[in-house]
Formats: structure tokens, C-alpha cells, sequence
């Protein structure tokens, strides 16, 4: 089975903190990805990287920056943690469709992140 | 960029069926996903369609028509534990090489007794 594993179920930090949320998978997938989750809003991508050392902004990447210095890790870091990216934080994972067209992601149990 | 909608929320009755709709509007189509959500937990990979027609996978199955940009999410003989929010998402064909997916905002399904 896929495993993909975020480092903390629930985070309380201050406003300003440089903060650091890590997610590793073990399935050797090429592609990784973040998101967020809030209620009304859906998923929305702020990262993803296809490939080590890559990376690519999705939709909503301002405040945050993201790092993949080994393929089956991803870190996502907000640089000075404000109240408004207190949210729900999903880390998934996936082959390139190369490989396989139907590749779903696959996702981690979340980080609740509070910033107060 | 997409455009993806889905109801909100419905209610159902435990062994009944429910159809989720999804439409959505892209530049390139290039897959369609349906995830499973209970709250609290991670999104889980349910089915996927990128050729028109029916899936069926024991209880559920999923249904596409891209011309139309058009897919539903059928549950059938709903149990409880199909209490959840379900996740439509669509690839875009630019994105391809990256699997990158566009979720709707997803469809809270209650069941009750």
C-alpha cells in the first residue's frame, strides 16, 4: 500500500514563525504535491514538484515556498506564518501519467495548522 | 484554467441510491477523478474515467460524458459509513505531465438510518 506520511496531525505556531510542514512518501513517485484545505474553498494547490529539486506553483503559492532535495520528500515552509493560512494542510503523491494514464494521488492524513 | 461544480450537500436514505453531478469546464480534458472524504481524514482514490461511459466498482460507479462536461458518482444501497464528502477532480491536459488535478469544492453526502 501507498504510504504518505505528514510529520504532525495538528500544529499551533505564531504569527511571524517561519514554519516547516514535511511529508514523505514510499512509493517512489515522481510528482508531490500541496495543498490546502478550507471549508467552502475545496482543495486548492499552492505546490507541486514532478521531479527532484523541481518545482512548480499551483494556484494559490504566495507566503509559502516549498523544497524537494530527495524524491520522497517535500517540505512545504511558510516564510512568516499569518492567521490566514490557519487551514487544513494535505500532502499527496503520484507516479507521472507516463507511467500509468490513470494515476491517482495519493494523500496523507493532514497537518491542522493554527497560527495564532 | 477550470471551472469545476458540485452540489454542496445531500441527503439520503441508508440502502437508497444518490447521483453526485459534477460539470466542469477546461481547455484540455485529460482525466476525471472521484475521491472519498471523511471528515478528518485523507481524500481516498475512488475511480477514475477519461473515455465517455460508466465505471462500475462494487457499489459505485462513475459516469462521464465530455462533451457535455459531465460526470456523476452513483452510490448505491447506501450504508452508513458512505456518510462523507466526495471529491470531483479533473486533469487538464496541459497539466498532464505533472498529474495535476483541479478539485470542486466536493458534495457532503449524509446518510441516515
Amino acid at each position: 500500500d501507498v504510504k504518505v506520511t505528514q510529520s504532525s496531525r495538528y500544529l499551533v505556531k505564531r504569527t511571524g514563525e517561519k514554519v516547516f510542514l514535511e511529508c514523505v512518501q514510499d512509493m517512489d513517485h515522481e510528482n508531490m504535491f500541496w495543498y490546502r484545505q478550507d471549508p467552502g474553498l475545496g482543495l486548492r494547490l499552492i505546490y507541486f514538484s514532478y521531479d527532484v529539486k523541481m518545482k512548480e506553483k499551483g494556484d494559490i503559492p504566495e507566503g509559502y515556498s516549498v523544497s524537494r532535495e530527495k524524491k520522497e520528500r517535500f517540505s512545504l515552509i511558510l516564510e512568516s506564518a499569518s492567521t490566514n493560512q490557519t487551514s487544513m494542510y494535505l500532502c499527496a503523491s503520484s507516479f507521472r501519467p507516463y507511467r500509468q494514464h490513470n494515476q491517482p494521488q495519493h494523500f496523507g492524513d493532514g497537518t491542522r495548522l493554527s497560527i495564532l | 484554467g477550470q471551472n469545476i461544480d458540485q452540489p454542496t450537500e445531500m441527503t439520503a436514505t441508508e440502502g437508497a441510491i444518490v447521483q453526485i453531478n459534477c460539470t466542469y469546464q477546461t481547455s484540455g480534458f485529460n482525466g476525471l477523478f472521484w475521491y472519498q472524504q471523511h471528515a478528518g481524514e485523507a481524500p481516498t482514490f475512488l475511480s477514475y474515467n477519461v473515455l465517455d461511459g460508466l465505471e462500475e466498482k462494487g457499489r459505485f460507479s462513475s459516469f462521464l460524458s465530455r462533451s457535455k462536461g459531465y460526470s456523476y458518482l452513483l452510490l448505491k444501497e447506501l450504508q452508513m459509513k458512505d456518510s462523507a464528502s466526495y471529491l470531483c477532480a479533473v486533469r487538464d491536459l496541459s497539466e498532464a505531465a505533472g498529474n495535476k488535478l483541479t478539485f470542486g469544492g466536493g458534495t457532503r453526502v449524509l446518510v441516515k438510518p
